[in-house]
């Protein structure tokens, strides 16, 4: 088992432009998240999914949008780029319904908006 | 509102000493507490809960409320113990969402 697999694993953007970060996990877990993280800064969660055909805002959901495609996938769109948004992004899974502590990560995204 | 402090960016100890990684909360209400680490080249996985009482690879952490604390400690650091290390909180409402400390990094030296 893959566990949560996220790709791209590098990334670099300029300003305005607009890209996908996939997620997928292999674990039949019910909720997904995406967090972001900064130096200096802990795990800052952006947008979660309780279950398939939910997401809800996390903390720090501005620039963003998800989409639960299904139960395995979880895909976070930067609709255009910003500089503010460079950061390392990872995506976390786990196997209860609801906002739940994440158990699951995948290795992350290192994104830079230049 | 709720907040997680890990005060030490960097902790560096001997193999064989002690270890104790510190977390302090503030959240007005019983939060669940947890530790995550992060191994080099490894990805960040959930170390123990503090609902558990378990001890995962040697460590031990207790909910301290009335210090709104919950260290991680080992009596006896090893090599493989260096990492990177995130104190987290979650109230118990289903809606509450959890918080990351910044991180302690740990540094063992032989």
């Amino acid at each position: 088992n893959a566990g949560v697999t996220q790709t791209p694993k590098f990334q670099v953007l300029k300003t305005g432009q607009s890209m996908t970060l996939q997620c997928a996990q292999d674990m039949n877990h019910n909720s997904m998240y995406w967090y972001r993280q900064d130096p200096g800064m802990g795990l800052r969660l952006i947008y979660y999914s309780a279950s398939e055909g939910t997401t809800d805002k996390g903390e720090v959901p501005n620039g963003y949008n998800v989409s639960r495609l299904n139960k395995r996938e979880f895909s976070l769109r930067l609709e255009s780029a910003a500089p503010s948004q460079t950061s390392v992004y990872f995506c976390a899974s786990s196997v209860a319904s609801g906002l739940d502590q994440p158990q699951h990560f995948g290795d992350g995204t290192r994104l830079s908006i230049l | 509102a709720q907040r997680v402090t890990q005060p030490e960016k960097l902790l560096s100890v001997f193999k064989g000493a002690p270890v104790e990684l510190k977390c302090n909360y503030s959240y007005s209400g019983s939060p669940e507490l947890f530790w995550y680490v992060q191994y080099s080249r490894q990805r960040l996985q959930l170390l123990l809960r503090h609902i558990s009482r378990e001890s995962i690879k040697g460590f031990t952490a207790d909910l301290n409320k009335g210090e709104t604390s919950f260290h991680l400690k080992k009596p006896f650091a090893q090599e493989e113990d260096s990492a990177m290390y995130y104190c987290a909180l979650k109230g118990y409402s289903s809606a509450s969402k959890i918080i990351f400390g910044s991180g302690t990094r740990l540094s063992i030296r032989p």
